[in-house]
């Protein structure tokens, strides 16, 4: 069973279009970060967010911190080809190592 | 300043035989975590090294195990491999091992055991 569960698996999407990736976990995160991974790469870090109902931008990129810092989103304006990739959302529990999400593959069409 | 850099890119074993894979942290960072990603998931974590003492250990068996150098580069050794070890090792070093620390990912060691 996963601690972090990603929603959906895969999403395949026109440019210009609106997305949202889902992050939810029964268990509370002292912080949740957002990666991006492309093939052949190692994941990259794009955010962290550390307290509950946090809202972060990053150009055409929202992402949220649930008031009771067990979930999270990121929702992408206006994607683009060069957003195609794997999203990982990864959580610290108190005490404990990063857990990471199984990822969502997103894939946006020219 | 350089990055975090994993050797070998690509590997071929067979099962039982045995496997060391090899990384570089960043400039000034103390601190080295190993992740396995399978294909379709997201990493697991394996064990992490902090001045040079094991600091922390996921659910993987004890034939997974670790080093690190006075440099603060680190191995992965992994035992009697099995089919189910094929992954891509990824490796993250970090200024140190809090859990806020950010962990800046090598682009892993894809491995493949037939």
């Amino acid at each position: 069973t996963q601690l972090l569960e990603q929603s959906p698996q895969f999403l395949s999407i026109q440019e210009g279009e609106n997305l949202t990736v889902y992050c939810n976990s029964s268990s509370v995160f002292s912080s949740l970060q957002w990666y991006r991974q492309e093939p052949g790469e190692g994941p990259v870090l794009l955010v962290t967010v550390v307290t509950g109902g946090e809202v972060k931008k990053l150009k055409r990129l929202t992402f949220q911190f649930g008031d009771a810092r067990k979930d999270s989103s990121l929702h992408i304006t206006a994607a683009q080809p060069g957003d195609t990739g794997l999203y990982l959302c990864a959580g610290v529990p108190y005490g404990n190592k990063l857990v990471f999400g199984a990822g969502t593959i997103l894939r946006v069409k020219s | 300043e350089t990055g975090v850099t994993q050797s070998p890119t690509h590997l071929i074993k067979t099962r039982g035989q045995q496997v060391t894979l090899r990384c570089s942290s960043q400039s000034g960072h103390n601190t080295v975590s190993w992740y396995q990603q399978a294909l379709g998931q997201g990493p697991q974590f394996i064990f992490q090294y902090y001045r040079e003492e094991e600091n922390g250990r996921g659910n993987f068996p004890p034939r997974f195990s670790g080093l690190q150098f006075p440099n603060y580069s680190s191995e992965l050794n992994v035992n009697a491999l099995e089919l189910d070890d094929s992954a891509l090792y990824l490796c993250a070093s970090s200024l140190s091992a809090g859990a806020m620390d950010t962990q800046y990912f090598g682009p892993g060691t894809r491995l493949t055991v037939l």
